[in-house]
């Protein structure tokens, strides 16, 4: 059962325009969710993070907005750059809990 | 500061065939992770610690085993490696659980023939 799913594995954005990463979930419990990049032969890293008490959390080009009704959350990156491109991850967890569950990722392509 | 290390990078092993990854962090973290990544599939966590002599079951743990006798280092062994256990594992660690940021090694690709 995937509690977290992306259901674009792919995504292709010109440069300078509005990359939108989506991911839903499924656990009401949730209450923290991530965004994680991640670099061929690299490790993922994290991105940005938003709580289950606000619906925005913005830094510089990334944002993510939650909307917790629809169990939705999504990330903005404006204006989007080549170095942006990079397999997203989005992630779930509930309070207490130590683990992480992700989804099975997007792979963002900027096109210069 | 090298953050979280994993050794080996590269591994091909024969069916049957035994062996261990190492994760040493270098961060004094309490929580420490196995992920494995297959396509399609995202990031599946194999077993967890929360501090040091502990170990926890993750979503997929069968055929894994782990041990964390130092802080700093989580070992994942295999002891008789399937085909289906070809992937690329990733070892994380976060000082608390509460806010999730992990921290992620540069992981280890393993082939099983």
């Amino acid at each position: 059962d995937q509690q977290v799913k992306q259901n674009s594995p792919s995504l292709s954005v010109q440069e300078g325009r509005i990359s939108i990463l989506n991911c839903d979930y499924t656990n009401s419990m949730f209450d923290y969710f991530l965004w994680y990049k991640k670099y061929p032969a690299e490790g993922p890293t994290f991105l940005i993070s938003i709580s289950s008490i606000k619906d925005k959390n913005e830094d510089g080009r990334f944002t993510v907005f939650l909307n917790k009704s629809a169990k939705h959350l999504s990330l903005h990156i404006v204006p989007s750059q080549p170095g942006d491109s990079a397999v997203y991850f989005c992630a779930a967890k509930s309070f207490g809990n130590e683990k992480l569950t992700f989804g099975t990722g997007t792979r963002l392509t900027i096109i210069p | 500061n090298a953050g979280v290390t994993q050794t080996p990078k590269f591994r091909v092993l024969k069916t049957g065939q035994s062996m261990t990854l190492l994760c040493a962090q270098d961060m004094n973290h309490e929580y420490m992770y196995w992920y494995r990544q297959d396509p399609g599939m995202g990031l599946r966590l194999i077993h967890y610690s929360v501090g040091e002599g502990t170990t926890a079951k993750g979503e997929v743990p069968d055929g894994y085993n782990v041990s964390r006798l130092k802080k700093q280092n989580f070992l994942l062994g295999l002891e008789s490696a399937a085909p289906s256990q070809t992937s690329v594992y990733f070892c994380a660690s976060v000082r608390t659980q509460y806010t999730g940021e992990l921290f992620f090694g540069e992981g280890s690709r393993l082939t099983v023939l």
